[in-house]
């Protein structure tokens, strides 16, 4: 079955800066890649996903790339702010997704 | 527009007693899931629907756990007996169908002492 591996497991970065998250999968067949923000205590809530057939797609400072043949994907945010501070989950699948272990995220002001 | 409705939020029980989660899709959303969520850690699919069929239930503990979907709407997640080992967050979430975005519930956080 598929197999999601996230890292780092935590990243700390300061307010403007750009934070980089990155995912590998193992299932060639899985063709969709959702990422997941989750605040302490509150339910994971979508932020940006990309399906195989795209490489790239951004949503204002939110990006998130595909790369098919190496078999990862990457969350970019740019310019981030204190607000941005979460677990960020990757996942990948075909009809059935897996989740990385999350990213736990802080902006520092 | 509602969200994924669960209850009850919160839910403490002691060891070898029987416990339910119950989960409200949004309306129209055909695929309902039921994950399971450790501290730390991502959720884990444990069933998933397809109106009222399971057709992924591999990792579904069966010989504790059971769910049903009776009518394609409501489920209903249970666990007898419970074992400490259980204690983690219940998350429910929804898709108009299977490659559907997933929207989730604010999940039930179980705590088996």
């Amino acid at each position: 079955g598929e197999n999601v591996e996230q890292h780092p497991s935590t990243l700390s970065v300061q307010e403007g800066d750009s934070a980089v998250i990155k995912c590998t999968y193992s299932d060639s067949a899985s063709n969709y890649f959702p990422w997941y923000k989750q605040e302490l205590g509150k339910r994971p809530q979508l932020i940006i996903d990309i399906r195989s057939n795209v490489g790239e797609k951004k949503d204002q400072r939110i990006a998130v790339t595909l790369n098919k043949t190496a078999k990862h994907f990457s969350l970019h945010i740019t310019e981030t702010q204190p607000e941005d501070s979460a677990v960020y989950f990757c996942a990948g699948g075909f009809q059935k997704l897996v989740f990385g272990t999350g990213t736990r995220l802080l902006v520092s002001p | 527009e509602a969200g994924v409705v669960q209850s009850p939020r919160y839910k403490i029980i002691e060891k070898k007693q029987p416990v339910a989660f119950w989960c409200n899709p949004i309306s129209g959303h055909n695929t309902l899931y039921w994950y399971l969520q450790n501290l730390g850690q991502g959720p884990e699919l444990l069933i998933r629907y397809e109106n009222e069929e399971a057709v992924d239930d591999s990792q579904l503990p069966k010989d504790r756990f059971s769910a049903e979907r009776l009518k394609g709407v409501d489920s209903t997640l249970k666990i007898q007996p419970a074992e400490l080992g259980d204690s983690a967050v219940y998350l429910c979430a929804s898709s108009l169908d299977f490659a559907g975005e997933q929207f989730f519930g604010p999940g039930t956080r179980l705590t088996v002492l």
